[in-house]
């Protein structure tokens, strides 16, 4: 079936290193794909997403781009920021049109001053 | 205030009492889920709904219920609460343009079974 593999956290990186965390997926046909962030104590928000082969979604400075030869969708950022501390989650829609959403496990994001 | 709203966002209950959580969204999307959060299990589904009067479950949907009478309200009860049922349990619905569709999510409710 379907499926979302994560790196393994935490990752703890000092302000303004470069950041990424890998994400594969397992999927038929084309997916779409997202990033979605977890503050603490707060919801999933979107972070980006990407919906066909080769398109890159950014918001915020993060960047990531839908690699279907590769089935990765690796999210990156150039200088990160305290802020940026919270838990990453890589996500899957199927392309059947299906209400599922298939969710890594998340990966923790510690950013030292 | 438009989007998703969740509550309580706290709860703490004994085992073996009712509790409901209520989820409540604004912009007359279709579906709806309610998810739970654990440690080492990311997001699990526990029951989605494609419009109102329609629901089915999902991968863990034991010890749950649902109703969706409503478009706008989708609450979840637990009809007598165990201790793996504590977790962070999360609403959303689903927006689909021509552009691709996404999950928006409401800010959770911290559940604690004692």
């Amino acid at each position: 079936g379907d499926s979302v593999t994560q790196m393994e956290g935490p990752v703890t990186l000092s302000e303004e290193a470069f950041l990424t965390i890998n994400c594969t997926y397992t999927a038929t046909g084309y997916p779409s794909l997202f990033w979605y962030v977890q503050y603490p104590g707060e919801g999933l928000q979107l972070l980006l997403k990407a919906t066909k082969a080769d398109d890159k979604g950014s918001n915020k400075g993060f960047e990531a781009t839908y690699r279907k030869e590769t089935t990765s969708f690796h999210l990156e950022k150039g200088s990160v920021q305290v802020s940026d501390s919270a838990v990453y989650f890589c996500a899957l829609t199927p392309t059947s049109g299906t209400y599922k959403y298939i969710f890594g496990t998340g990966t923790r994001l510690k950013v030292l001053a | 205030d438009a989007g998703i709203t969740q509550s309580p966002r706290y709860k703490i209950t004994e085992t073996g009492r009712q509790v409901t959580l209520m989820c409540h969204q604004t912009w007359s999307h279709s579906y709806m889920f309610w998810y739970r959060q654990d440690l080492g299990h990311g997001l699990r589904l526990i029951y989605y709904s494609a419009a109102a009067d329609i629901t089915d479950k999902g991968e863990v949907p034991d010890g749950y219920v649902v109703s969706r009478s409503k478009t706008e309200n989708f609450p979840l009860t637990l009809e007598s609460a165990t201790r793996s049922q504590t977790s962070v349990y999360f609403c959303a619905s689903r927006d689909r343009t021509p552009q691709g569709e996404t999950q928006y999510f409401g800010p959770g409710t911290r559940l604690l079974v004692l």
